[in-house]
Parts: C-alpha cells; sequence; structure tokens
C-alpha cells in the first residue's frame, strides 16, 4: 500500500471564496483520483489526473468549477471555486496502482 | 438505475451477531470488488479486495462475490461494537478504473 496525505484536514470558508486541497503520496504514482462525498452520501469520482496531461472529469463536474493541477508524480491539488454550501463534503483522493487506499480526507464546510 | 444499490440500512444488532451485508450491481463487467469501513467524520478504510468471483476470507470477515447473481456480501462474525461505521462496498471495471460506490450501510453493534 501506499501513504497518502492531505491538506488541510478540515475548513471553514465563506461563499464565494476558493480552497485549494493538496493531496501527497510517498511513491511515485501514473494517475491521482479526486473524490467527493456529500453529507450522508457515497463518494463521487470528480476526476482523474495524469501527470502532464489535463484532468479528465466526470459528468457533472467541470474544470471551472474543480481546476487540479498535477505537477509531479507523487502530488496533486483540486481547487473548489466559488463555492456554496452545496460544496460542504468531505474530498478524498487516491491514486494507481494504489487506487483502493485513500487519503484521511478533506472535510470542507461552507458557510 | 444505479450501477450499484446497497441498502442503506441502518442496521443494528447485538454484540457477537452475524452481520451480513450485500451490495447487487447491473454491469457484469466488474472485476474488482471492495469493501470499505468508514468511522464518523474519517476517510474509509479498505476492509476486503478481491477479484472475480469466490470467497476470502480475513479474521472475521468474509467476502463474497458471486458474478453469475450480480451480488456481493461481506459477512462480520462475533460482531463488536468497535465494527459500528458505515460500510461501504466498492467496484471497478479494471485496474486503474473508477471505483463505483454503493451508498454505504450504517451499522451498529449494541454491547
Amino acid at each position: 500500500s501506499a501513504v497518502i496525505s492531505q491538506k488541510p484536514s478540515r475548513d471553514i470558508c465563506q461563499r464565494g471564496t476558493s480552497l485549494t486541497i493538496q493531496c501527497q503520496v510517498d511513491s511515485q504514482v501514473t494517475m491521482m483520483f479526486w473524490y467527493r462525498q456529500q453529507p450522508g452520501q457515497s463518494l463521487t469520482l470528480i476526476a482523474t489526473a495524469n501527470q502532464g496531461s489535463e484532468a479528465t472529469y466526470e459528468s457533472g463536474f467541470v474544470i471551472d468549477k474543480f481546476p487540479i493541477s498535477r505537477p509531479n508524480l507523487t502530488f496533486s491539488t483540486l481547487t473548489v471555486s466559488n463555492m456554496s454550501p452545496e460544496d460542504s463534503s468531505i474530498y478524498l483522493c487516491s491514486a494507481f496502482p494504489y487506487e483502493q487506499y485513500f487519503g484521511p480526507g478533506t472535510r470542507l464546510t461552507v458557510t | 438505475q444505479k450501477e450499484v444499490e446497497q441498502d442503506p440500512g441502518p442496521l443494528s444488532v447485538p454484540e457477537g451477531a452475524i452481520v451480513s451485508l450485500n451490495c447487487t450491481y447491473s454491469n457484469s463487467a466488474f472485476q474488482y470488488f471492495m469493501w470499505y469501513r468508514q468511522y464518523s467524520r474519517k476517510g474509509p478504510e479498505l476492509l476486503m479486495y478481491t477479484y472475480s468471483s469466490g470467497n476470502k476470507e480475513d479474521g472475521r470477515f468474509t467476502a463474497q462475490v458471486d458474478k453469475s447473481s450480480k451480488y456481493i456480501s461481506l459477512f462480520i462474525r462475533d460482531s463488536q461494537p468497535s465494527d459500528s461505521a458505515t460500510y461501504l462496498c466498492a467496484m471497478r471495471y479494471n485496474q486503474g478504473g473508477k471505483l463505483i460506490f454503493g451508498q454505504g450501510t450504517e451499522l451498529s453493534v449494541k454491547p
């Protein structure tokens, strides 16, 4: 398995602002995945990020709202832009070939 | 119809009971099957990981996959209060593919 860490672990943000979440893996990986878990719901994939190329977004998620960076083989960021209370969720990352393992998550509350 | 269906519960059992958690799915192309445990305010923790059909046992946990029926199960023997959590099933088509999650079943084990 790999060790996946995320920062911040939690944050409370105001409507209309943006938050960047970091994901760090202790091994070089090809793909990184960002998931969202809304309150009381299951996990939904937001996008897949490959190093050196644009992220691939799932239906219902767009780059303007959730821009992703993947500057190297161990690191990725997800930005939640122009936040609204509906963005209050836990955001989680995972990475191939360890995609069954998740980071601890970032708990975001938008007020 | 969702690709993966899971009874959300909640499910309440006495300590020492055998717990059966189930998921059904619609797409026969799924090859990899997982069960996660998620404690409140934490990220999901991988419990069991199986490929194709069959059984896998790990301590008090047994995972079963019946691809002919498109049905997977997780059994917990001698359940403990510490098993109280939400259990999520997940599956994917191939290595490196995205995970499709069930809704999660909330389990409470009463002392």
